[in-house]
């Protein structure tokens, strides 16, 4: 199994460029998420998805699009770059929804987002 | 509304010598509460959970934490730091509210150095 994987590894966008950040799973898990990491305040969640075609907002929501196609991707898309996201952005996943609190989150390597 | 602190964003400890990383939480109903470990230029990995059975929590590569419901505290211990042990770790805290959706809930993360 490869687990959680993230395409790019690294990106720089111009202010007001749009990107899509890929993640995929293949451990048929229901749910998974998009977190984003700044200095000094851990990971805020993004958006998360219970489920295929079932997506919902996270903390930090604004300027982000997610969709749930399928079981195992789960793009992350920048619709219109600011500076404010630059940031590290992780993806995430686990077995249910339900069993969130007892549930590990898998998380994939990380993209580094750098907007000018 | 849960909430985690952790009281040293940085520690250093001789290699060899124990490991004490603090962790304090607020939460309104029952906890669940993670510690996940980050190498530099990893995902997050996790090291250990308490889901309200034993509250001394053993997890991989010899930490180890204690759920202190008076006090609030799920701090990770380690009897003699490596030099592996150095990273950046993350306690999380995932409750469940009535008619709500759990959330995970991160703190802004310890530096552990290990000094050789």
């Amino acid at each position: 199994n490869a687990g959680v994987t993230q395409t790019p590894k690294f990106q720089v966008l111009k202010t007001g460029q749009s990107m899509t950040l890929q993640c995929a799973q293949d451990m048929n898990h229901e749910y998974m998420s998009w977190y984003r990491q700044d200095p000094g305040m851990g990971l805020r969640l993004i958006h998360y998805s219970v489920g295929a075609g079932i997506t919902d907002q996270g903390e930090v929501p604004n300027g982000y699009n997610v969709s749930r196609s399928t079981t195992e991707d789960f793009p992350l898309r920048l619709l219109s770059a600011a500076p404010s996201q630059t940031s590290v952005y992780f993806c995430a996943s686990s077995y249910s929804s339900r069993g969130l609190r007892a549930n590990e989150q898998f998380f994939g390597p990380g993209t580094r987002l750098t907007v000018l | 509304a849960q909430s985690v602190t952790q009281l040293d964003s940085h520690v250093s400890v001789s290699e060899g010598t124990p490991v004490l990383l603090r962790c304090n939480y607020s939460s309104s109903y029952s906890p669940s509460l993670f510690w996940y470990v980050q190498h530099p230029n990893k995902g997050l990995q996790l090291l250990l959970k308490y889901t309200s059975a034993a509250t001394l929590v053993k997890g991989i590569n010899g930490f180890e934490a204690e759920f202190k419901k008076s006090e609030t505290s799920f701090h990770l211990t380690k009897p003699s730091a490596h030099m592996s042990d150095a990273a950046e770790y993350f306690c999380v805290v995932s409750d469940l509210a009535p008619f709500g959706n759990e959330k995970l809930t991160f703190g802004t993360g310890t530096r552990l150095t290990i000094i050789p």
